[in-house]
């Protein structure tokens, strides 16, 4: 079955940087996108960007343009989602999903807090 | 790219049916059939309940449906149950993969 495992909850002071990992499992990796979506403390989901698991193509949020590196190592099924310079308003729970522009996200992760706080 | 908009909030009795839309642009909603809806416990991860407008995947209840017409989408949950109790997400592909997320709409079982 198709399963996707994130790293553990962060806490981090403002400016520093987190890296968040998603480990998936059950699916041929290169065959489809991941997208990483975040949630802050009772507020929506909100879309942070795309890579292609298959070539490493990339497309973020236009908000985060600058910030945030997403990768993968297919060697692992693994992606990677790196956010700098972080404010106190990224606290947010961070999932990845796999996604196809058909079927939309389709399998989650079980979401990573992430704490910015002096 | 702006969130698509969702009323806040929907409630119905239980065996009744709420409808919740989804309203976006010709660059999102209306211009691609890849509508997708998602259903979210408290403190849990979202779960997909219709993807490319209204096509449910592999065991979500028929319960479930969705439409859209230009550039609003909607979701239809009929017989209300206590555990459709949740909040209600919507997406949309916006091109050149790109996506976007809706407001959010958090329906209520009377």
């Amino acid at each position: 079955q198709v399963q996707l495992v994130q790293s553990g909850a962060e806490v981090k002071k403002p400016g520093a940087s987190v890296k968040v990992s998603c480990k998936a499992s059950g699916y041929t990796f290169t065959s489809y996108g991941i997208s990483w979506v975040r949630q802050a403390p009772g507020q929506g989901l909100e879309w942070m960007g795309w890579i292609s698991a298959y070539n490493g193509n990339t497309n973020y949020a236009q908000k985060l343009q600058g910030r945030v590196t997403m990768t993968t190592d297919t060697s692992t099924s693994t992606a990677y989602m790196e956010l700098r310079s972080l404010r106190s308003d990224d606290t947010a729970v961070y999932y990845c999903a796999r996604v196809d522009y058909v079927w939309g996200f389709d399998y989650w992760g079980q979401g990573t807090l992430v704490t910015v706080s002096s | 790219q702006s969130a698509l908009t969702q009323p806040p909030s929907a409630s119905g009795s239980p065996g009744q049916s709420v409808t919740i839309s989804c309203t976006g642009t010709s660059s999102d909603v209306g211009g691609y059939n890849y509508v997708s809806w998602y259903q979210q416990h408290p403190g849990k991860a979202p779960k997909l309940m219709i993807y490319e407008v209204s096509k449910r995947p592999s065991g979500v209840p028929d319960r479930f449906s969705g439409s859209k017409s230009g550039n609003t989408a909607s979701l239809t949950v009929s017989g209300l149950q206590a555990e459709d109790e949740a909040d209600y997400y919507c997406s949309s592909y916006a091109g050149s993969n790109n996506f976007v997320f809706g407001t959010g709409t958090k329906v209520t079982v009377l």
